[in-house]
């Protein structure tokens, strides 16, 4: 039972474009969901979140926003360079009961080409 | 703080040995993840701690995993014995509050 869902397993965008990456979930007792970013043979790495009380956050290039009654999000980057080819993993985090382990998707695979 | 540290960063065993992945959180905090990173499942939750108790180890794919957290500095996470499919990247991670940090993982290869 896959939680949290990333669709698209690849993206290539070209530089100083702008990126979307989508999230889909199923658990509507999530309070936080959070994107990690992953270069090869490296743990991934904290670069956005979102607590469920709100619709958008953003930081710098990155914006993400969360619709609830959709059940979705997503990561705007914009513009997009070279540096950002990474793997993109949506996570999705519970504060209450049993739900406060964290749970990532399968990933998106970014590639921003010149 | 260095961080999470993982050990080893690689592993090479043979099928049927057991194998022990080692991890130590970031301190001060509380909760411990022990993940997988497959190209099917992505990062797959095998077990988390908080407070060094043992939450949830419903990800624990076989009896043949198991993970300990004897104190706030230490995890390991056990294969016994190991298969070829259990070859993978294994991610250690600790939080505080609502993000994760996680370690540089083990590549583990089960010949």
């Amino acid at each position: 039972d896959q939680q949290v869902k990333q669709n698209s397993p690849s993206l290539s965008v070209q530089e100083g474009r702008i990126s979307i990456l989508n999230c889909d979930y199923t658990n509507s007792m999530f309070d936080y969901f959070l994107w990690y970013k992953k270069y090869p043979a490296e743990g991934p790495t904290f670069l956005i979140s979102i607590s469920s009380i709100k619709d958008k956050n953003e930081d710098g290039r990155f914006t993400v926003f969360l619709n609830k009654s959709a059940k979705h999000l997503s990561l705007h980057i914009v513009p997009s360079q070279p540096g950002d080819s990474a793997v993109y993993f949506c996570a999705a985090r519970g504060l209450r009961g049993n739900t406060d382990k964290l749970i990532f998707g399968t990933g998106t695979r970014l590639q921003v080409f010149p | 703080d260095a961080g999470v540290i993982q050990s080893p960063r690689h592993e090479v065993t043979e099928m049927g040995q057991e194998v022990t992945l080692r991890c130590k959180p970031i301190s001060g905090h509380d909760y411990l993840f022990w993940y997988r990173q497959t190209m099917m499942r992505g990062l797959e939750l095998l077990i988390y701690f908080n407070n060094n108790v043992p939450i949830d180890d419903s990800g624990m794919p076989e009896d043949r995993f198991s993970a300990k957290m004897p104190n706030a500095s230490f995890s390991t996470l056990k294969i016994q014995p190991s298969e070829p499919r259990d070859s993978a990247v294994y991610f250690c991670a600790s939080a505080i509050h609502t993000e994760a940090f996680f370690g540089q993982g083990t590549r583990l290869t089960v010949v």
